[in-house]
Formats: C-alpha cells, structure tokens, sequence
C-alpha cells in the first residue's frame, strides 16, 4: 500500500516555465511533508517543507502547496533552469507516530529542454 | 560541518554472500535512518536507529539487519544476498528521531550495491 503516490514518472518543462510536480498521500495522519531533489550518483539533498498548518511555503525560486481536503500537494518551479533537471522524490511524516520516519513516493524525473 | 559519509561508495558481490555497509551521521545526530532505492521504487525504508536503539523497521525480511554504536555511527548487513537486493542503499542522519515533526533528514551519497 503506497501512503504517498507521485503518479507522473517524468515531466519534461521547457527553460524559464513553470515546473509543477505533484503529490498525493492516503495517510490522514501525515502532518509534515518535504521535497527533496536528487542527481544520479549523489545522495537525496532537501529542497523545501511545509507543515499541515500552512497551506503554502516559499523558497526563492521553489513554492510548495498543500491541499489537506484533497491529501494533495505540489512543487512548482518558477522560472525552470537547466540545472532543476533531476529526479524529485516527494516525503511525508507523521509526528504523533503511525509512519516509519519518511515514507517517500517513487519519485518524478524532471527534464529541463532548452 | 562534514555530511553522511556512506562507505563504501560501491561493491559487487554474489548470490550468497553477505555484506556490510556503514554510515557516519552528521556530528551531533543521534538519529541514523537506512533506505534502499531501485529502479521504479523509489526509497523504501529500511529501519531507524537513535541513540543505538532500533525505533523503526520496515518491511524487509531478517536478513536485512543493522546497528549503531555510542558514537552514532551505524551498520546495515545483509546475509545471504539475492539477485534482487542489488540497489543504492542510503544512509540519512538527523538531531531528532525521523518522524519528529518539522525534521529535516540529510542523506549520504549511497553505498551502490552489484549482487552477481
């Protein structure tokens, strides 16, 4: 059973337009969800987090949505770089217990065209 | 600070033998978490240590083992390897136990894993 789904296996964005990668979770206890980004050979590296209590989170260039009702949320990437190519594993915990530390989803690959 | 430094970077092995991979954590995390990651799963959890006490395990057979010494620094071993346990094994290392709140996991590069 797959708590958190990233239901896109690739997203292909053209240089300097929206980047939206999603997420969705089954897991109603889930309180705390993060984005990481990872390139081949090198470990997973932390982007961005929002807690349940907020609905929107903003770093530079990255924003993350959080829909609780709809147990969706998403990262969009505005303007896209050359160097936002990598693959992009969405994770969710929760803090009272009920998960195992993070579960991830399967990750989505993104490519950026020039 | 230095990061997760996994060791080693990459073997190879056969059906049969068995493996041992290690992780030190960031300085001052107490909380060392392993997953695998293969193609088309993404990162499966494998289990969390803090302290040097097994919080969480995650739905791998026994084979799948670990531990963590006084200095936080810990081992995963797998016996009696099988085709399918080829994969990248990640380490991660946090202050708090993973799935306290608003914690950030900081992962390694990975210990890729060949079984032959």
């Amino acid at each position: 059973d797959q708590q958190v789904k990233q239901n896109s296996p690739s997203l292909s964005v053209q240089e300097g337009r929206i980047s939206i990668l999603n997420c969705d979770y089954t897991n109603s206890m889930f309180d705390y969800f993060l984005w990481y980004k990872k390139y081949p050979a090198e470990g997973p590296t932390f982007l961005i987090s929002i807690s349940s209590i907020k609905d929107k989170n903003e770093d530079g260039r990255f924003t993350v949505f959080l829909n609780k009702s709809a147990k969706h949320l998403s990262l969009h990437i505005v303007p896209s770089q050359p160097g936002d190519s990598a693959v992009y594993f969405c994770a969710a915990s929760a803090s009272g217990g009920g998960a195992d530390g993070l579960t991830f989803g399967k990750g989505t690959h993104l490519i950026i065209q020039p | 600070k230095a990061g997760v430094t996994q060791t080693p970077r990459y073997l190879i092995k056969t059906r049969g033998q068995q493996v041992t991979l290690s992780c030190s954590p960031i300085s001052g995390h107490r909380s060392v978490s392993w997953y695998q990651q293969t193609p088309g799963q993404g990162l499966q959890f494998l289990f969390e240590y803090f302290s040097e006490t097994q919080r969480n395990k995650g739905n791998f057979p026994g084979r799948f083992s670990g531990r963590q010494f006084s200095n936080s620094r810990s081992e995963m071993n797998v016996s009696t390897l099988e085709l399918g346990d080829s994969a990248l094994y990640l380490c991660a290392s946090s202050e708090r136990p993973a799935g306290s709140g608003a914690n950030v996991l900081t992962f390694g590069a990975g210990s890729r894993l060949t079984v032959l």
